[in-house]
C-alpha cells in the first residue's frame, strides 16, 4: 500500500501568517493517464471534510486563493498564504492513483 | 446542487450486520465512481471501498475484504455498503463520496457503533 506521510501533524499559526503542510508518498503518484491524483481536504471542527485541491494544484470552486497546492512525484505541499480564523481544522492529503486509496494522518491547524 | 444522504447506521453487536445506503442527487450518478470513507471517533480518515460506474469493478481496504460489499443501484441513484461480521474497530462515521480518484463531494455521514 502507498503510505502518505504528512508533516507537521500539528501546526500552530499566527493569524495573517503563512502555513505550509508537507505530504510525501511512498510511491510515485503519476497515473497511467498522465495525471497525478493527489488531493487535499479540509475538515473543520464538527463538519464533513471538503475538497480544496485536486490533481496536486487545482483549486476547487469557492476555495479562497490563499490556498495553493504544489509538488510532483512523491513530494507535495499545501500552502496557506495568510491564515484566517476560518482555516482552523484538520487537513488531509489523499492519493487516488493506486489501490487501495490512502490518506495522510492529518495536520491540525490551530491559531496561536 | 449535489446531495449525498447516508442512512442505515446505528448500534450493532460484534458479529452483527448493517447495510448503509447513500441517496445521491444533483448530478448524473451513472457517470461517477462512488466511494465509502470512514472516520473512527477522534481519528483520521480511512478509505473503505470504491465502485465503478456500472458496478463491475470494486476495490476494498484489506481490513474489510470478505466482510463488506459495496454496490450501487443506478436506477435509484443509490450507493450501498453491506457490512457483515462487524468488529469493534469498524465503529466510525461512514461517509459517501462522489468519485474515486480525487473525490469531490462528501455526505454528512452515518455513525456505526459496534459494541455489546
Amino acid at each position: 500500500d502507498v503510505v502518505m506521510t504528512q508533516s507537521p501533524l500539528s501546526l500552530p499559526v499566527t493569524l495573517g501568517q503563512p502555513a505550509s503542510i508537507s505530504c510525501r508518498s511512498s510511491q510515485r503518484l503519476v497515473y497511467s493517464d498522465g495525471n497525478t491524483y493527489l488531493t487535499w481536504f479540509q475538515q473543520r471542527p464538527g463538519q464533513s471534510p471538503r475538497r480544496l485541491i485536486y490533481e496536486v494544484s487545482n483549486r476547487d470552486s469557492g476555495v479562497p486563493d490563499r490556498f495553493s497546492g504544489s509538488g510532483s512525484g512523491t513530494d507535495f505541499t499545501l500552502k496557506i498564504s495568510r491564515v484566517e480564523a476560518e482555516d482552523v481544522g484538520v487537513y488531509y492529503c489523499m492519493q487516488g492513483t493506486h489501490w487501495p486509496r490512502t490518506f495522510g494522518q492529518g495536520t491540525k491547524v490551530e491559531i496561536k | 446542487e449535489v446531495q449525498l444522504v447516508e442512512s442505515g447506521g446505528g448500534l450493532v453487536q460484534p458479529g452483527g450486520s448493517l447495510r448503509l445506503s447513500c441517496a445521491a442527487s444533483g448530478f448524473t450518478f451513472t457517470r461517477y465512481w462512488m466511494t465509502w470513507v470512514r472516520q473512527a471517533p477522534g481519528k483520521g480518515l480511512e478509505w473503505v471501498a470504491s465502485i465503478n460506474v456500472d458496478g463491475s469493478e470494486k476495490y476494498y481496504v484489506d481490513s474489510v475484504k470478505g466482510r463488506f460489499t459495496i454496490s450501487r443501484d443506478n436506477a435509484k441513484n443509490s450507493l450501498h455498503l453491506q457490512m457483515n461480521s462487524l468488529r469493534a474497530e469498524d465503529s466510525a462515521v461512514y461517509y459517501c463520496l462522489v468519485g474515486a480518484y480525487g473525490p469531490d463531494y462528501w455526505g454528512q455521514g452515518t455513525l456505526v457503533t459496534v459494541s455489546s
